[in-house]
């Protein structure tokens, strides 16, 4: 496609479910990021897949958190007993690759919240 | 970690006027840019700029590597121009393409 993708747009929770969001890169990206940005605060990042390297999953807050990206494409990140503090904007982004040259190009995000 | 400041945290502006925002941080970065985040939450790339100059219409963007600061420039400012922009850098001797982001600036144009 011409962007970053994500689905679904906006998320609906009752706290302790499940939640997968998913993220299509732009064609040809073969790094992808997901970030989370919490009501009125900067972007946090939480992981990145570099092509067929192990992701850095450093920014994940919890073991709750993973995230797979299958093919090298598709990405879906997935929250397990969701709590109230995970609700955010969950932003996925691409780069053509991984590398000190390359800026990364952000999707609209989902809008998760959790009641 | 590297640290990334962004000032002024607010700015109110009359539509027309021009407007200089600035970013620091405090270790080599070799990835720099520039972000506008609208009121409907997308994030647009303004500049990716690591060092040098750039110029987008009534944007430009300057990075001094060597002083560890960016200015973002905005002239004859528009109502469109509402939102908050973000600086965001990836550490020099970072193994990772991860970005640091500041807590932004959060812009108003008034008509």
């Amino acid at each position: 496609g011409a962007g970053v993708s994500q689905s679904p747009s906006n998320k609906v929770t009752e706290k302790g479910k499940d939640v997968e969001l998913r993220c299509d890169p732009i064609s040809g990206h073969t790094a992808l990021y997901w970030y989370r940005q919490s009501l009125g605060q900067g972007l946090e990042f939480l992981i990145y897949f570099q092509g067929n390297s192990a992701p850095d999953k450093s920014g994940l807050p919890s073991d709750r958190f993973s995230a797979e990206r299958t093919g090298g494409s598709v990405s879906t990140l997935t929250i397990q007993r969701t709590q109230q503090e995970d609700s955010a904007v969950y932003l996925c982004a691409s780069s053509l690759e991984w590398g000190s040259h390359q800026p990364q190009h952000f999707g609209d995000g989902t809008r998760l919240s959790i009641l | 970690g590297i640290q990334v400041e962004q000032s002024p945290p607010d700015l109110i502006l009359q539509e027309g006027a021009n407007s200089t925002l600035r970013c620091n941080f405090s270790d080599s970065v070799n990835n720099l840019q520039w972000f506008h985040q609208n009121p409907w939450g997308q994030l647009i790339n303004l500049f990716y700029i690591p060092s040098g100059t750039k110029q987008n219409g009534r944007l430009s963007a300057t990075t001094v590597a060597t002083e560890r600061y960016s200015l973002l420039y905005i002239s004859s400012s528009q109502t469109t121009d509402s939102g908050v922009y973000f600086c965001a850098v990836r550490k020099g001797s970072s193994n990772t393409g991860k970005l640091i982001f500041g807590q932004g600036t959060t812009l108003q144009v008034k008509p």
